[in-house]
């Protein structure tokens, strides 16, 4: 089945700087990697996906980048501010077929932003 | 609109109690996941249901672990004779469609969060 491996653990960034957090995933047959944010005693939300017929997307100050050929993809913030605070988790699906599009998740990313 | 809903969002419970998780999907959405997520862990699939059909059930640890959604829109994950390492929070999504080959946005409710001692 699919395996997905999330780096760093944990980050910590002064407001205003940049963040990246990298995704590796085993099964070639994925093409749909979604990103959650969770905030503590909540489910994770979603805030930015991409499918595997697409290299680049951005919304404001989020994007995520996707290399098939690597099985790599990346969550890049923006002029982080505080409210970014969270845990972040990265996953991969072959949509549809005989996985139903279940979700295979990272081990997730502790992202603290120092005011 | 509502979004997807999860009771009790707390549970306490003896080792060897049963019991059982209620989800509430968004109205329309014809698929349904749970997932099980360990303390500092991510999410990890459990089941799915189509409607209510109930597709994949290859994530349940074992066959204390049952779930079911018998009008197509609320589901129930029971669990039996709990054990202390089915202590976790047990989240439920949904998406909108159902149909082979596509991916939909998975909405996730709140989760309950289950000790058991």
């Amino acid at each position: 089945g699919e395996n997905v491996e999330q780096h760093p653990s944990t980050l910590s960034v002064q407001e205003g700087d940049s963040a990246v957090i990298k995704c590796t995933y085993s099964d070639s047959a994925s093409n749909y990697f979604p990103w959650y944010k969770q905030e503590l005693g909540k489910g994770p939300q979603l805030i930015i996906d991409i499918r595997s017929n697409v290299g680049e997307k951005k919304d404001q100050r989020i994007a995520v980048t996707l290399n098939k050929t690597a099985k790599h993809f990346s969550l890049h913030i923006t002029e982080t501010q505080p409210e970014d605070s969270a845990v972040y988790f990265c996953a991969a699906s072959n949509g549809g077929g005989t996985s139903y599009g279940k979700l295979t998740f990272g081990q997730g990313t502790i992202l603290t932003v120092h005011p | 609109g509502a979004g997807v809903s999860q009771s009790p969002r707390y549970k306490v419970a003896k080792r060897g109690q049963d019991v059982a998780l209620r989800c509430d999907p968004i109205s329309g959405h014809v698929s349904l996941f749970w997932y099980q997520q360990a303390l500092g862990q991510g999410p990890e699939f459990l089941t799915y249901f189509q409607n209510e059909a109930q597709l994949d059930k290859s994530g349940l640890p074992s066959d204390r672990f049952f779930a079911e959604r018998p009008e197509g829109s609320v589901s129930t994950l029971k669990i039996q004779r709990t054990q202390q390492e089915d202590s976790a929070v047990y989240l439920c999504a949904s998406s909108l469609g159902g149909l082979a080959g596509t991916q939909e946005t998975q909405y996730f409710g709140p989760g309950t969060r289950l000790l058991v001692l």
